[in-house]
């Protein structure tokens, strides 16, 4: 079964600085598909960036963006210019690409990020 | 646009209580559809998954269990609420064959057994 490994349960930020939360995970797969999910306050939990194994160069969301180590199972999210918005939970998830699973994801445990005026 | 309706947003049952939270999608078709649950502080736990109309697959045996009468529409159920239960339940959908596309989650439902 797969694993998702957040390490960092709580990060802050100062407003319009960069911070870079991080996730590795587990599998013996070779083709998975992986993403961050942001889930603020209100509970609401929305996508933010996604990223396939089989592709190289690493998603781009405006001022998100990820830095995906396929060998080292590593997968972090990196945010530009830290928005007092972007304060909430973030939760790193990994879906195998094989059929059968029916997009089930597995999710880490999350980082909470604070985000300092 | 596709959208995911859950209700309700709050519940306060007593132990022992029946359960039924409802999700339902619009926009799409034959949509992959899940339950997790979300204890305090912490990340989602699947409990059920479905690919189409009658077929439920449960990850965690527990209280709890799920249906789906339509194609579009998710339950979740119990007969007998415990107070383990408790906790922030989050129903969502990705389509079919899209494995690259993420979830589009429900608003969720905060419930608290006492």
């Amino acid at each position: 079964a797969q694993t998702v490994t957040q390490s960092q349960p709580e990060m802050s930020v100062q407003e319009a600085e960069t911070v870079t939360l991080s996730c590795t995970y587990d599998t013996s797969e070779s083709d998975y598909y992986l993403f961050w999910y942001k889930q603020p306050p209100s509970r609401q939990m929305i996508l933010v960036i996604r990223q396939e194994a089989y592709k190289q160069q690493n998603a781009t969301e405006n001022r998100f963006s990820v830095n995906f180590q396929k060998a080292a199972k590593s997968f972090s999210l990196k945010i530009s210019d830290s928005q007092l918005g972007d304060a909430a939970m973030y939760f790193c998830a990994y879906r195998s690409a094989v059929y059968t699973n029916a997009g089930k994801s597995t999710f880490g445990d999350g980082t909470t990020l604070t985000v300092k005026p | 646009s596709q959208t995911i309706h859950q209700w309700p947003a709050t519940l306060v049952q007593p132990v022992g209580s029946p359960l039924s939270l409802e999700c339902t999608v619009e926009g799409t078709s034959n949509p992959n559809l899940y339950w997790y649950r979300q204890a305090a502080g912490r990340g989602l736990q699947l409990l059920f998954y479905s690919v189409g109309i009658g077929q439920i697959s449960s990850e965690v045996p527990q209280n709890l269990s799920a249906s789906r009468p339509q194609d579009r529409q998710f339950i979740l159920s119990s007969k007998k609420l415990l107070l383990s239960d408790s906790g922030f339940y989050l129903c969502a959908w990705t389509g079919t064959g899209k494995s690259n596309y993420g979830y589009t989650f429900g608003s969720g439902t905060r419930l608290t057994v006492v």
